[in-house]
């Protein structure tokens, strides 16, 4: 398996502009982490899905995220609009339920 | 609330050294504790897994250790090498709701040869 899929890799785009992140889970996971990374902060839970519906989005941060997951194999993350503080690694993980996760490589977002 | 506390902050160690990084947590109630390797630029990925019954974990050259009762892990890595520069990251999930895990912030790791 080609493990978690997440693209872009880099994403450089002005403040105001909407921005979409993208990830491929892995085959047969049903569930799905969207999660954000700084160095103030570490890792932080966006929302999660299970089996495509969004379980709890309470780490979202606020209006201006949202996430979808259409189907079993992809989902996204989109910021609109988008902020210089919204800059971060933000990266994607899946699991089977009651198994670890398994994070894919992450896209690193600067907002200017 | 639930938190994860880790310990040093950064750490620098010569080739072939021990070190232990420790975390400390208040996450209740408890599912398990994992310890992740996340290498620069990269996903983390998982070293260790300890359920509350367990209180040593080994990975080759990794022993993590729990204390159940004073909440505290330990992560030992022995005979360190360069390959082993990287974020360690405590993660403690709950048993209560969704199984959602808390992070902790991550001891930075350099060895140098």
């Amino acid at each position: 398996d080609a493990g978690v899929i997440q693209s872009p890799r880099h994403e450089v785009t002005e403040m105001g502009q909407e921005v979409t992140l993208r990830c491929k889970p892995i085959s047969g996971h049903d569930y799905l982490f969207w999660y954000r990374q700084t160095m103030m902060r570490g890792l932080e839970l966006l929302i999660y899905f299970n089996n495509n519906v969004p379980i709890d989005d309470s780490g979202m941060p606020e209006d201006r995220f949202s996430a979808k997951m259409p189907n079993a194999s992809f989902s996204t993350l989109k910021i609109q609009p988008s902020e210089p503080r919204d800059s971060a690694v933000y990266f994607c993980a899946s699991r089977v339920s009651g198994t670890e996760q398994y994070f894919g490589p992450g896209t690193r977002l600067t907002v200017t | 609330k639930n938190q994860v506390e880790q310990s040093p902050q950064s750490l620098i160690i010569l080739e072939g050294k021990n070190c232990t990084l420790q975390c400390n947590y208040t996450v209740s109630p408890f599912s398990n504790l994992r310890w992740y390797k996340q290498d620069t630029g990269r996903g983390p990925v998982s070293l260790t897994i300890m359920t509350f019954s367990e209180n040593t974990k080994s990975n080759g050259r990794y022993t993590a250790t729990l204390d159940a009762d004073t909440k505290q892990s330990s992560l030992h890595i022995t005979a360190s090498q360069l390959s082993d520069s990287a974020s360690y990251i405590c993660v403690v999930t709950s048993s209560g709701g969704s199984y959602i895990p808390t992070f902790g912030r991550g001891t930075s790791l350099i060895v140098h040869p």
